[in-house]
């Protein structure tokens, strides 16, 4: 597996809370990208970046923002979460080139927002 | 934008026998088309994929057939074993975005 690690793994929250959740990675992967996973729904983009500051939105961006500072991490940021937000995100890096190739994936961080 | 369609939902198998899944994608523009397998709490992973200008991989028990014309492909799982047992994901990129389908679970039986 590749070097991706997620934090925290599981946090509930409460709604109108900020919450924050980082990835990094040790294998040096220009491209990151932060997805969301739900029943019914599949994996569906949020935000990704190609590069350190370098960032743009996915199909479910609302209600997120991202940071990507340093090459091994990208943070994902709910500023005020809802609970609709409530679902398991997955962190995934690739080398390759924007879709072009195999994603590699963290663990996963599960979000309860009450 | 791309839509991504993915049946069955759910899918069971006796052990031994052969599993297909099949996804339609609407884009002419998609020109890569992976897939994945999760296993149950755990991340997704590529487990083979497959570009426009092939009609048919294979990897041991594993293949992909893509039909360009009809926009489908399938992923098709000879001699199942019960580490098949998994929710499997089809994708289409056309190098600006990646659509996933909405999962099938697959469930052997032994």
């Amino acid at each position: 597996d590749a070097g991706i690690t997620q934090s925290p793994r599981h946090k509930v929250t409460e709604t109108g809370t900020p919450v924050t959740l980082r990835c990094h990675q040790t294998e040096n992967h220009r491209y990151m990208y932060w997805y969301r996973q739900d029943p019914g729904h599949g994996l569906r983009l949020i935000h990704y970046s190609y590069g350190v500051k370098d960032t743009d939105k996915g199909e479910v961006s609302d209600g997120y923002s991202v940071s990507r500072s340093k090459t091994e991490d990208f943070l994902l940021t709910l500023e005020s979460a809802t609970s609709s937000q409530t679902s398991v995100y997955f962190c995934a890096t690739d080398d390759a080139g924007v879709y072009t190739g195999e994603l590699f994936f963290g663990e996963g961080s599960r979000l309860t927002v009450l | 934008g791309e839509n991504v369609e993915q049946h069955p939902s759910t899918l069971s198998v006796q052990e031994g026998d052969s599993a297909v899944i099949k996804c339609t994608y609407s884009d002419s523009a998609s020109n890569y088309f992976p897939w994945y397998k999760q296993e149950l709490g755990k991340r997704p992973q590529l487990i083979i994929d497959i570009r426009s200008n092939v009609g048919e991989k294979k990897d041991q028990r594993i293949a992909v057939t893509l039909n360009k014309t009809a926009k489908h492909f399938s992923l098709h799982i000879t001699e199942t074993q019960p580490e098949d047992s998994a929710v499997y994901f089809c994708a289409a990129s056309t190098n600006e975005k990646l659509t996933f389908g909405t999962g099938t679970r697959l469930t052997i039986i032994p």
